[in-house]
C-alpha cells in the first residue's frame, strides 16, 4: 500500500528539549511538507523540500530544522528555540514541488509541550 | 500580505439541513482554489476550482468560484453526521511564490 506515514501520533516533551518528528512516503514523489496547525487556525507551512538534499524555509520556519537525505523521508526537529511548539503537525507530500491538489497528507503528530 | 478567510468559523444543524461555507481571498496571484474535509486528522482533498462559474459536483457536495467578487462557496446538501468535520479552504499561488494559503476552516458540526 502506497501512503505518507508519520510517528509516534501523539508526542509529550519537556520544555528545553528537542524532538524530531519522522514522516516516510513510499510514493515516490520528489516533493515534501511540513504544516503546523493551531486550534481555530488553518495550516502554515513550516518547510518545504522539492527535491532529495534540498529544502526551504516557509512561512513559520523559525525554531524548527529539517532535512531530506532520503526521497522517501523528510524529518523534522522541534528546537528548544521554538516558543510556542505545542501544535498538530502535518507532513504531507506531492509528485513534485506545485502540485498541491495532488498532495497527500500524513495522519498528523500532535505534539505537547510542558 | 495574502489571505484567506472562512466563514462561518464554526455551525451547527441538524441531519438533513442544507449548508453553505463560505471562503473570500485576497492574493496577489491566483491559481486555483482547493476545499479540504478533516476529520481529526489529515485533511482530504474535496475540489480544486480555477475557472469562476462553473460548479464542481461530488454528490451531496458542490462548489463553485467567483473569480470577479474573489469567493468560492462550498454547498453540502442534505447533510449526514458523517459530513462532521473542519472544512479548510487554501488559495493555491503562482508567480514565482508557490504555495497555499490556507483559511482557519469552518467547523461543522452535524447533529442527529
Amino acid at each position: 500500500d502506497g501512503g505518507i506515514t508519520q510517528s509516534p501520533k501523539y508526542l509529550f516533551r519537556k520544555e528545553g528539549q528537542n524532538v524530531t518528528l519522522s514522516c516516510e512516503q513510499n510514493l515516490n514523489h520528489d516533493a515534501m511538507y511540513w504544516y503546523r496547525q493551531d486550534p481555530g487556525q488553518g495550516l502554515r507551512l513550516i518547510y518545504y523540500s522539492q527535491i532529495v538534499n534540498d529544502f526551504q524555509k516557509g512561512d513559520i520556519a523559525e525554531g524548527y530544522s529539517v532535512s531530506r537525505e532520503k526521497k522517501e523521508s523528510f524529518p523534522l526537529t522541534v528546537t528548544s528555540a521554538q516558543k510556542n511548539p505545542t501544535a498538530f503537525y502535518l507532513c504531507a507530500s506531492s509528485i513534485r514541488f506545485g502540485r498541491f491538489y495532488e498532495q497527500y497528507f500524513g495522519p498528523g503528530t500532535r505534539l505537547t509541550v510542558t | 500580505e495574502d489571505k484567506v478567510v472562512q466563514s462561518p468559523l464554526s455551525l451547527v444543524v441538524h441531519e438533513g439541513d442544507t449548508v453553505t461555507l463560505n471562503c473570500s481571498y485576497e492574493v496577489t496571484n491566483f491559481r486555483s482554489l482547493l476545499w479540504y474535509k478533516q476529520e481529526k486528522k489529515a485533511p482530504t482533498f474535496l475540489f480544486m476550482l480555477t475557472s469562476s462559474g462553473i460548479e464542481k459536483k461530488s454528490g451531496r457536495l458542490s462548489s463553485i468560484l467567483d473569480k470577479k467578487e474573489l469567493f468560492s462557496i462550498l454547498n453540502i446538501t442534505a447533510t449526514q453526521t458523517g459530513d462532521s468535520a473542519i472544512y479548510l479552504c487554501a488559495v493555491d499561488l503562482d508567480g514565482g511564490s508557490e504555495k497555499l494559503v490556507f483559511g482557519k476552516g469552518t467547523k461543522l458540526t452535524v447533529n442527529p
